[in-house]
């Protein structure tokens, strides 16, 4: 019963870091997206990636990079961190059998000082 | 453009009926969804309405859809404190590709 996966769940960054927020699931889903949730402002669409091997900017694409690895897994990348990107990071994905449900990870708490 | 508002907070005392609304801009929208967060967690669908109906009920859970006026609002019947979460509403445009637009989301507050 796994669903959607992400990890890490917390991570504490210093401004510069890199890092890669990594989501898999087993639901053979064709769509998957990476959003991030800010006090106030609900869940806004980082990227998304349609199929596999395509990836597409969604709203607030800037300071990251996506990779979709293969169907399974959609990976997430802050080549230079800043603060600003503190925020809490969902993975979700869709597929149209699946009807109209988007499924969503637990999301990555990442703190960046 | 696509937009979604939602009233920040809402405070009910147990057994009271819960409504949160939200109003959207985007005419076009196919499906609007609400989802529930409990604090630390993830998204959890609650139910979703698709744009031509004007109604739909499933359990204590009431959505009530007016196209007319882009208004959509969820009424929770004999609100219990485990209802106690962020309730967000969003909107979607399926061509063939899920891409969801949220709200803001409403804090939900339920004592007893």
């Amino acid at each position: 019963n796994a669903g959607v996966t992400q990890t890490p769940k917390f991570q504490v960054l210093k401004t510069g870091q890199s890092m890669t927020l990594q989501c898999a699931q087993d639901m053979n889903h064709n769509s998957m997206y990476w959003y991030r949730q800010d006090p106030g402002m609900g869940l806004r669409l980082i990227y998304y990636s349609a199929s596999e091997g395509t990836t597409d900017k969604g709203e607030v694409p800037n300071g990251y990079n996506v990779s979709r690895l293969n169907k399974r897994e959609f990976s997430l990348r802050l080549e230079s961190a800043a603060p600003s990107q503190t925020s809490v990071y969902f993975c979700a994905s869709w597929e149209l059998i699946s009807g109209n449900t988007i499924y969503f990870g637990e999301g990555s708490w990442l703190t960046v000082v | 453009g696509e937009d979604v508002e939602q009233s920040l907070f809402l405070s009910v005392r147990e057994g009271d009926s819960s409504v949160i609304n939200c109003t959207y801009t985007d005419s076009s929208s196919t499906y609007l969804y609400w989802y529930k967060q409990e604090p630390g967690a993830g998204l959890q669908l609650l139910t979703y309405i698709f744009s031509n109906m004007d109604m739909k009920q499933d359990q204590r859970l009431t959505v009530l859809l007016n196209k007319k006026d882009k208004h959509l609002s969820l009424r929770i019947a004999d609100t219990q404190t485990g209802d106690s979460a962020i309730y967000f509403c969003a909107e979607s445009m399926n061509t063939g590709f899920q891409k969801l637009v949220f709200g803001t989301g409403t804090r939900l507050l339920v004592s007893p």
